[in-house]
């Protein structure tokens, strides 16, 4: 099982609509959780980080986090062709070292 | 958060030779990393580089075929030596730990993309 897992997509919702990211973890003991948004050719940008369970809201985008299921997601509401890009979950490790899931390629459509 | 800047953004390499990568951040941060991202891929660790000691490796990496130095809390340097086209890939820097940060959360740099022939 890999430490962290997305699934790869593409993820295809249409323009205004919300998109879901989902992010599952091995490690029970991980802390500290973050969605990077990485578009084509570019480096990965932070978008949002979340360590308490619930739900944690900036703007459009919606982080919630569910230790217990060891679950992780990413909701981006009103969806703009913008947005389309690759979106990594990256859990940290008891060491400070942070492992990255396979990331979820989002196409939003006008 | 700290502005990090790379050098060079990019380069083309012949098999055999060594090039070493520069990041630079903006003011004093406490963890820099290096980062392997192959075509396609995600993000893999390289090393976290300590200043004033040896960097500490992930399995896979060797000190030989990647050294890497930390002089002072603001600049570090990764060398990918005798290359093979299999060294193509985009190399990232980041930071964290420092003063601008909120939490313990990373930046990265804008990457280094290597080929190597």
């Amino acid at each position: 099982q890999k430490e962290v897992e997305q699934n790869s997509g593409p993820l295809s919702v249409p323009e205004g609509a919300i998109a879901s990211l989902n992010c599952t973890y091995s490690d029970r003991g991980s802390q500290s959780f973050f969605w990077y948004r990485q578009y084509s050719g570019k480096s990965p940008e932070l978008i949002m980080f979340i360590y308490s369970n619930g739900d944690k809201e900036d703007g459009r985008f919606t982080a919630q986090l569910n230790k217990a299921s060891q679950y992780v997601s990413l909701l981006i509401r009103d969806s703009q062709p913008s947005d389309s890009a690759t979106y990594l979950c990256a859990v940290e490790s008891n060491t400070g070292k942070l492992i990255f899931g396979q990331g979820t390629t989002l196409q939003v459509k006008p | 958060s700290a502005v990090i800047s790379q050098k060079p953004s990019r380069d083309i390499c012949q098999r055999g030779t060594s090039l070493t990568i520069q990041c630079q951040v903006d003011s004093q941060v406490t963890m820099m990393f290096w980062y392997r991202q192959q075509p396609g891929q995600s993000l893999t660790l390289i090393a976290t580089a300590n200043q004033g000691s040896e960097a500490t490796y992930e399995s896979g990496f060797v000190i030989d075929k990647f050294p890497i130095s930390r002089p002072n809390l603001t600049f570090s340097t990764l060398t990918v030596s005798n290359m093979s086209p299999e060294d193509s890939s985009i190399y990232l820097c980041s930071q964290s730990g420092g003063s601008k940060n909120e939490y313990n959360e990373q930046f990265f740099g804008p990457g280094t993309r290597l080929t190597v022939l």
